[in-house]
């Protein structure tokens, strides 16, 4: 079975804070994403990574940057967090053309 | 860029009761997933539909693609407690990387026993 994993279930953070978010997958996989889920707003994607060093940007990046220096392991950074981005968080790694998700980041910025 | 709309938000049915929902893109879909999110937890990968016309069906759900490729359902019949949450079609970008998904926004079905 794919498992993909994140590094905290649930975080507090203060304004300002610098936050990472790690994302762990254990099927090779060479493409992972992050995503932010809010109640009305769907998964919307933040940023996207195609392989090693390598990342796109989703629909909505600002405020967000990413590192992907392992095939595995695809890490989230709010430069300095603001009370807009808390959020659930939810990392994703493809498949075959599938996206595996892990079970979420639930960030609360104050 | 491209926008995947879902309908109902919300459905609240009775045990028993069919569930139907709809996706619709702006432009036509290479293919189109569907995943379920039970409450509390993520999305789970349903089902990939790839031809014009397409029905698959996984016991008690059927979903169908749309010849013109925009369009797209899941119906469930005689709904149980147990197809609670937040169902999610998603399709590709359009003009970018094939691997990314846009979500619509889902639809939340409750289940009265």
């Amino acid at each position: 079975d794919v498992k993909v994993t994140q590094s905290s279930r649930y975080l507090v953070k203060r304004t300002g804070e610098k936050v990472f978010l790690e994302c762990v997958q254990d099927m090779d996989h060479e493409n992972m994403f992050w995503y932010r889920q809010d109640p009305g707003l769907g998964l919307r994607l933040i940023y996207f990574s195609y392989d090693v060093k390598m990342k796109e940007k989703g629909d909505i990046p600002e405020g967000y940057s990413v590192s992907r220096e392992k095939k595995e392991r695809f890490s989230l950074i709010l430069e300095s967090a603001s009370t807009n981005q808390t959020s659930m968080y939810l990392c994703a790694s493809r498949g075959v053309y599938e996206q595996y998700f892990g079970p979420g980041t639930r960030l609360t910025v104050t | 860029g491209q926008q995947v709309m879902q309908i109902p938000q919300y459905q609240h049915v009775q045990e028993g009761e069919d569930f139907t929902t709809y996706c619709n893109s702006s432009t036509t879909l290479s293919n189109i997933q569907w995943y379920k999110q039970r409450p509390g937890g993520h999305p789970v990968f349903l089902i990939q539909l790839v031809k014009s016309g397409e029905v698959k069906k996984q016991k008690r759900l059927t979903f169908q693609f749309g010849e013109a490729k925009k369009n797209s359902s899941l119906h469930i019949t005689a709904t149980q407690t147990t197809d609670v949450g937040t169902y999610f079609c998603a399709g590709p970008y359009s003009g970018g990387s094939n691997y990314k998904l846009t979500f619509g926004k889902g639809t939340l079905l409750t289940v009265n026993p």
